[in-house]
């Protein structure tokens, strides 16, 4: 099972800040927070990881609080090409790493 | 870096018969994982390799799914007999090693029709 939880969809417009929060209650000491991006037809994409405070790329900027127990992710200025599904990852540590995935944000960004 | 390869990017079969896929991996990446993405639902993790061994196959329905990875690099899948459930995208994705904190980097995926 997925060890986060984030909401099933959201909607903005261009130009918005969005702000997707993920709650992962059972955070181990050692675990990152990973985020990826997907387009239809096409696999997820890795944006932005971090492990406490605030991380930022050229793509995001992800806010952790000191409990780490969730995450924020914050795309500035949305575009239409923003319109994604976002899943918020904590890795599994069961027979080696790996990610498993729930069922991510579906965000749609309207004109 | 070129990116993980996959193909063929569309198949369509009929029930019962059997269908591969094939996925090469980014030069260099230690491990290897396919996942298979119902319409609506996030990816499902069937196997994980590194290298030319299997780590984890606990999710793979082993009486219809096989794969393998024999040289430790190009790996494919296989389903036999397949059934109309199987009508998903199969994804496939490779990470250095072990450690998931260096991200994965996925293929765009084979879209499979079951009909």
């Amino acid at each position: 099972l997925a060890k986060t939880t984030q909401p099933i969809s959201m909607d903005s417009y261009e130009g918005q800040e969005v702000n997707i929060t993920c709650s992962h209650n059972n955070i181990a000491t050692n675990d990152y927070i990973t985020w990826y991006q997907q387009f239809p037809s096409q696999g997820p994409r890795f944006i932005i990881q971090g492990y406490k405070t605030k991380v930022t790329n050229e793509v995001a900027s992800l806010f952790i609080p000191a409990d780490r127990k969730s995450s924020t992710l914050s795309l500035p200025r949305v575009s239409l090409s923003d319109t994604a599904v976002y899943y918020c990852l904590v890795p599994v540590y069961n027979q080696g790493g790996k990610l498993i995935f729930g069922q991510g944000t579906e965000l749609s960004v309207k004109p | 870096e070129a990116g993980v390869a996959q193909s063929p990017r569309y198949k369509i079969i009929e029930k019962r018969q059997s269908v591969a896929f094939w996925c090469n991996p980014i030069s260099g990446h230690a491990t290897l994982y396919w996942y298979q993405q119902i319409l609506g639902q996030g990816p499902k993790l069937l196997i994980q390799f590194q290298n030319n061994g299997v780590v984890d196959d606990s999710q793979l329905p082993k009486d219809r799914f096989s794969a393998e990875r024999l040289k430790g690099v190009d790996s494919t899948l296989k389903i036999q007999p397949a059934k109309l459930e199987d009508s998903a995208v199969y994804l496939c994705a490779s990470s250095l090693d072990l450690q998931v904190s260096y991200g994965y980097t996925f293929g765009s995926g084979t879209r499979l029709t079951v009909v």
